[in-house]
């Protein structure tokens, strides 16, 4: 069974850091496409980032320089690093395995990422 | 880039028939697929249509999508409509390595 598990949200001021995680179970990180989406409160769904099976990465263009993606295969494991972040980063972040590079197939329960002073 | 517009809001009878409309600003339309995700309160999103019209195993027939050249747009049709498919829906494409939801549509079964 496919399953993806975030954690590492919580309550962060702005400038600060974070790092997220996903872990990954039921297939390998290394063989898919695997995209980051959050959803501030009472919004529609954004995209933030995808990588690529061969490790290459794209971003919005709201978190280009600040945040990025990687794996680590041997964990099985997707990860977000948020840097600068900023009051309008708050958000629920979700994990999501792509498929046929174009298309999320599995989501994760999303992690709490709260910016505030 | 490119923006995909929705309808806010839609509202339709138990039994009855809604379309929600997805209008791609720029670019064709047919270039790039389209999905649709539903969200119910409280839960993540879940895939109901895939490339334009595929449905994945496990979503019912009720779910229909559409792909309008002329209009630049891709539709979702859900017929028989029940209480449980009150949700948020949203569409996504894309185009060079970049991702676009919609805005989203809550749909009111009523």
């Amino acid at each position: 069974e496919v399953q993806l598990v975030e954690s590492g949200g919580g309550l962060m001021q702005p400038g600060g850091s974070l790092r997220l995680s996903c872990a990954a179970s039921g297939f390998t990180v290394r063989t898919h496409y695997m995209s980051w989406v959050r959803q501030a409160p009472g919004k529609g769904l954004e995209w933030v980032s995808v990588i690529y099976t061969g490790g290459g990465s794209y971003y919005a263009d709201s978190v280009k320089g600040r945040l990025t993606i990687s794996k680590d295969t041997v964990k099985n494991t997707l990860y977000l690093q948020m840097n600068s972040l900023r009051v309008e980063d708050t958000a629920v972040y979700y994990c999501a395995r792509v498929l046929g590079s174009v298309r999320i197939d599995y989501w994760g329960q999303g992690t709490l990422v709260t910016v505030s002073s | 880039n490119f923006l995909l517009t929705q309808p806010h809001s839609v509202s339709e009878s138990p039994g009855k028939t809604v379309t929600i409309s997805c209008t791609r600003s720029s670019g064709s339309i047919a270039s790039n697929s389209v999905q649709w995700y539903q969200q119910r309160p409280g839960s993540s999103p879940t895939t109901v249509i895939y490339e334009y019209f595929q449905r994945p195993s496990g979503v019912p027939d009720r779910f229909s999508g559409s792909i309008d050249s002329s209009s630049n747009s891709a539709s979702l049709s859900i017929s028989g409509l029940q209480t449980e498919d009150e949700a948020d829906y949203y569409c996504q494409s894309y185009d060079s390595d970049s991702w676009v939801f919609g805005g989203g549509t809550h749909l009111t079964v009523l």
